[in-house]
């Protein structure tokens, strides 16, 4: 059975770091696309980023440069750094399996249940 | 960077009803266009992709169709449980990105 797990949300001050995990079984993470997608409270849903089978990595624009998204192999887990928090940052962060399916870039087939981020004083 | 702009951004309709939900892109995305569902308090859900192909164990009333910039979601036979929000994500190139979403109320 495919499973994603998202952990290390929490509460966070603004100008400070957190990295979130998802563990991820039934599949290999490396041998996929997998992706952050993130959603404000009472928002729509947010394109963060991607890391496909070679390590090759894609943020949006409104995350690159504050953003890291690495994978460890041997858990196969992925991580996203998140640096320089931001009020706006605040929302609940899905990984998701991406497949290419007819595509040439990942679309989400598997998601996991979020994590909650939230950047307050 | 390419825009996705659904309509409308919230619907209500009877049980049985035929609902359509619009998406329309920026740029000319051919058919890298994918739908989800959203249910309160959930994650989303893939039900269409490549523009109009059925995800497996999604349910037939769900179709989708379009190509280029405009593309649609229907329902054929609204039913209780449709109650969610609906996003299209264009897959055409980075960065991705979504529409604005289609809440979906059941009368």
């Amino acid at each position: 059975e495919v499973q994603l797990l998202e952990s290390g949300g929490g509460l966070v001050q603004p100008g400070g770091s957190l990295t979130l995990s998802c563990v991820v079984s039934g599949f290999t993470a490396k041998d996929n696309y997998m992706t952050w997608v993130r959603q404000a409270p009472g928002k729509g849903l947010e394109w963060v980023s991607v890391i496909d089978s070679g390590g090759f990595t894609n943020y949006a624009d409104s995350v690159k440069g504050r953003f890291i998204m690495s994978r460890d192999n041997s858990r196969n887990t992925l991580y996203l750094r998140i640096n320089s928090l931001r009020a706006e940052d605040t929302a609940v962060y899905y990984c998701a399996r991406g497949r290419t399916t007819l595509t040439t870039y990942p679309y989400l087939q598997h998601w996991g249940q979020g994590t909650l981020v939230t950047v307050s004083s | 960077d390419i825009q996705l702009t659904q309509s409308p951004s919230f619907l209500s309709a009877s049980v049985g009803d035929r609902v359509t939900i619009s998406c329309r892109a920026s740029q000319d995305i051919g058919r890298y266009l994918v739908w989800y569902q959203q249910k309160p308090g959930k994650a989303p859900k893939l039900l269409i992709y490549a523009a109009l192909n059925l995800e497996s164990g999604v349910p037939s009333r769900f179709s989708g169709s379009g190509s280029g910039t405009e593309f649609t979601l229907t329902i054929n036979g609204l039913q209780p449980e449709d109650l969610a929000t609906y996003y299209c994500q264009q897959v055409d190139n980075y960065p991705s990105s979504f529409g604005g979403g289609t809440k979906v109320e059941i009368k």
